[in-house]
């Protein structure tokens, strides 16, 4: 069974532009979780996607957002970058909307901000 | 907001050694997780807990929910080099759907 699939990998990108990550989660989960580490704050959560709908927000500015597509994909949007923005973005699949609670982890997309 | 302490920080140990590291937190929590992180790559579950009390193992590894359901701790017995990495602790809130605090991480070193 494939895991949690994120891409890219790697990323570099300009202060001021925008990026798109990319999430497939494992097959036949429906909740999508994004969260953000970095060495100073660690793992932060940035939102939820269950059934093609946001159902949860953590503490971010509006330049974060995300959806989520029929097939459970779901990718997350930062624009106008800034240099604190540079991080490790992780996205998690569960079965459901945490009623189980287990989550699984893809390997992350690094994000530089140059 | 909710925040889980976790400790301690770092370990450093020889292998063969047991250890310990525990979260704790001011809020009840519903489920806790641990998980494991190697340089560059995404946390890998290694145990899930759902119910106050609960003991579980995997393997040499060992956790439990607290009584309280305000703490976790996780035991790895017997340490080898591969066990090398950071750890963290993970709950979910009732009611929160998905949403999982974390703690700071425990960062172990194994020497062979």
């Amino acid at each position: 069974k494939a895991g949690v699939t994120q891409t890219p990998r790697y990323l570099i990108k300009t202060r001021g532009q925008q990026v798109t990550l990319s999430c497939s989660p494992i097959s036949g989960h429906r909740s999508v979780s994004w969260y953000q580490q970095t060495p100073g704050q660690g793992l932060q959560f940035l939102f939820e996607y269950f059934s093609e709908t946001q159902r949860n927000k953590g503490n971010f500015p509006g330049r974060f957002s995300g959806r989520q597509f029929s097939n459970s994909r779901s990718e997350m949007n930062v624009s106008t970058l800034e240099l604190g923005d540079s991080a490790l973005y992780l996205c998690a699949s569960s079965i459901d909307r945490g009623i189980s609670g287990e989550a699984f982890f893809g390997q992350g997309t690094r994000l530089t901000v140059v | 907001g909710q925040q889980l302490n976790q400790s301690p920080q770092s370990m450093f140990i020889q292998e063969g050694e047991d250890v310990s590291m525990n979260c704790t937190s001011s809020s009840i929590f519903n489920t806790w997780l641990w998980y494991k992180q190697d340089p560059g790559e995404g946390p890998v579950l290694l145990i899930a807990l759902y119910k106050a009390g609960e003991l579980t193992s995997n393997g040499r590894l060992t956790a439990q929910f607290g009584i309280t359901r305000k703490d976790s701790f996780l035991n790895i017995s017997a340490s080898i080099p591969s066990d090398v990495g950071i750890y963290f602790c993970a709950g979910l809130l009732y009611n929160q759907g998905g949403k999982l605090i974390f703690g700071q991480g425990t960062e172990l070193s194994v020497k062979p």
